[in-house]
């Protein structure tokens, strides 16, 4: 079974741009969760989708927003990049219930100049 | 509330020794507690996990123990080796996973 595929690897922005990160879960997980990882701050929730709704969300600026397709595929959107976006965001999927295993993908490292 | 907490940031062994992470929460909704283990350039992987009516759970040499009153809960590493350095993050569920700042281990031969 192929795992969690997360695009760009990498990715360099200029401050006040925008950037889209794309997510593939795992076959069959309808939950895919995105997280922002900083060292330091460790892994921080940005928000969860079930099923092309937003199930749950962390404490983001509206700046960061997501959305998942019918076929579970998901991408993250953040706008007017600042510098302190600068980070590795990881996508993670489910099959959605509590206990689930997270499956992460390897990450998008992001930077912001 | 929603916060875990993790200690220490940093943990240096020696092979065949025994690791020790701790992670203290204060919201008594967290009914899920698992670790996840992260190499360098990887994404996190779920190692073990434990619900809060169970005081130990054991897979291989890696346990977790988990004292609800005092709303703590550690990883304990036994013969650790090189291949588990790592960086190792707590984490506490009841609908969405709150993940600790992580622990930064490494095991010297």
């Amino acid at each position: 079974k192929a795992g969690v595929t997360q695009t760009p690897r990498y990715l360099i922005k200029t401050r006040g741009q925008q950037v889209t990160l794309s997510c593939s879960p795992i076959s069959g997980h309808r939950s895919v969760s995105w997280y922002q990882q900083t060292p330091g701050q460790g892994l921080q929730f940005l928000f969860e989708y079930f099923s092309e709704t937003q199930r749950n969300k962390g404490n983001f600026p509206g700046r960061f927003s997501g959305r998942q397709f019918s076929n579970s595929r998901s991408e993250m959107n953040v706008s007017t990049l600042e510098l302190g976006d600068s980070a590795l965001y990881l996508c993670a999927s489910s099959q959605g219930n509590v206990e689930s295993p997270l499956h992460f993908g390897n990450g998008t490292r992001l930077t912001v100049t | 509330q929603q916060q875990v907490k993790q200690s220490p940031q940093s943990l240096i062994v020696q092979k065949g020794g025994i690791s020790i992470i701790n992670c203290a929460y204060e919201n008594t909704a967290f009914d899920y507690f698992p670790w996840y283990q992260q190499f360098p350039g990887k994404g996190p992987a779920l190692l073990i996990a434990i619900r809060p009516d169970v005081s130990e759970k054991k897979e291989g040499r890696f346990t977790i123990s988990f004292n609800k009153s005092a709303k703590q809960f550690s990883l304990h590493i036994m013969d650790s080796q090189p291949g588990d350095s790592a960086t190792y993050f707590c984490a506490a569920s009841y609908y969405k996973l709150i993940f600790g700042t992580g622990t930064r281990l490494q095991v010297f031969p």
